[in-house]
């Protein structure tokens, strides 16, 4: 089967460093992909790892290691607009359909 | 350029009717993607279709069907709707590289509501 673990809350100070993991089993792995999603409206591409190491992207990096099927998602500067549903997803077979995890609400507090 | 656009925003249906929920996108995208989300639920992928002309059952395709008209067009038809279909429903288009990078864009949902 196709599955994906994330923690389902984060709390974190304005300002500071967070990090939002996701473990998966899965077959036919090609790469994992992190999505924002704020108060259920559409959800939107953040990042994707195909290799494993970090990538970088402004404020948010996503981190990928295939030997531990483990990845991570780096906000870093936490500001009150990254309070938001984080998922984790994959596409098996590189089919293009998403398999998500079931999110991962980040809380930002002043 | 309006990106991926559903119709209707909300929606309230009585146990056994029917609908269309109807997703267009103009960013020429061959493939396009139903999903459902439940409350505190990641998305499940309902149907899926690679290109014009083909479409494909995802993880959870009971009590739907799908039709994809023409490349811009993906349409979701519930036959008979039933109180467990109350959900919030994604569509999204995106382009398959061959990559293996895969960025999805969705529209802004449909609420649909089944008493």
């Amino acid at each position: 089967g196709q599955s994906l673990e994330q923690p389902s809350e984060v709390t974190a100070v304005e300002g500071a460093i967070v990090q939002i993991n996701c473990t998966y089993q899965t077959s036919g792995f090609y790469g994992l992909s992190w999505y924002q999603q704020h108060d259920g409206g559409a959800p939107t591409f953040l990042s994707y790892n195909a290799l494993d190491g970090l990538e970088e992207t402004g404020r948010f990096s996503s981190f990928l290691s295939r030997s531990d099927s483990y990845g991570y998602l780096l906000l870093q500067e936490l500001q009150m607009k990254d309070s938001a549903s984080y998922f984790c997803a994959h596409s098996p077979g590189n089919t293009g359909k998403l398999i998500f995890g079931q999110g991962t609400t980040l809380q930002v507090k002043p | 350029n309006a990106g991926v656009t559903q119709t209707p925003k909300f929606q309230v249906l009585k146990t056994g009717q029917s609908m269309t929920l109807q997703c267009a996108q103009d960013m020429n995208h061959n493939s396009m993607y139903w999903y459902r989300q439940d409350p505190g639920m990641g998305l499940r992928l309902i149907y899926y279709s690679a290109s014009e002309g083909t479409t494909d059952k995802g993880e959870v395709p009971n009590g739907y069907n799908v039709s994809r008209l023409n490349k811009r067009e993906f349409s979701l038809r519930l036959e008979s709707a039933a109180p467990s279909q109350t959900s919030v429903y994604f569509c999204a288009s995106s382009d398959i590289s061959g990559r293996g990078r895969e960025t999805q864009y969705f529209g802004p949902g449909t609420r649909l509501l089944v008493l």
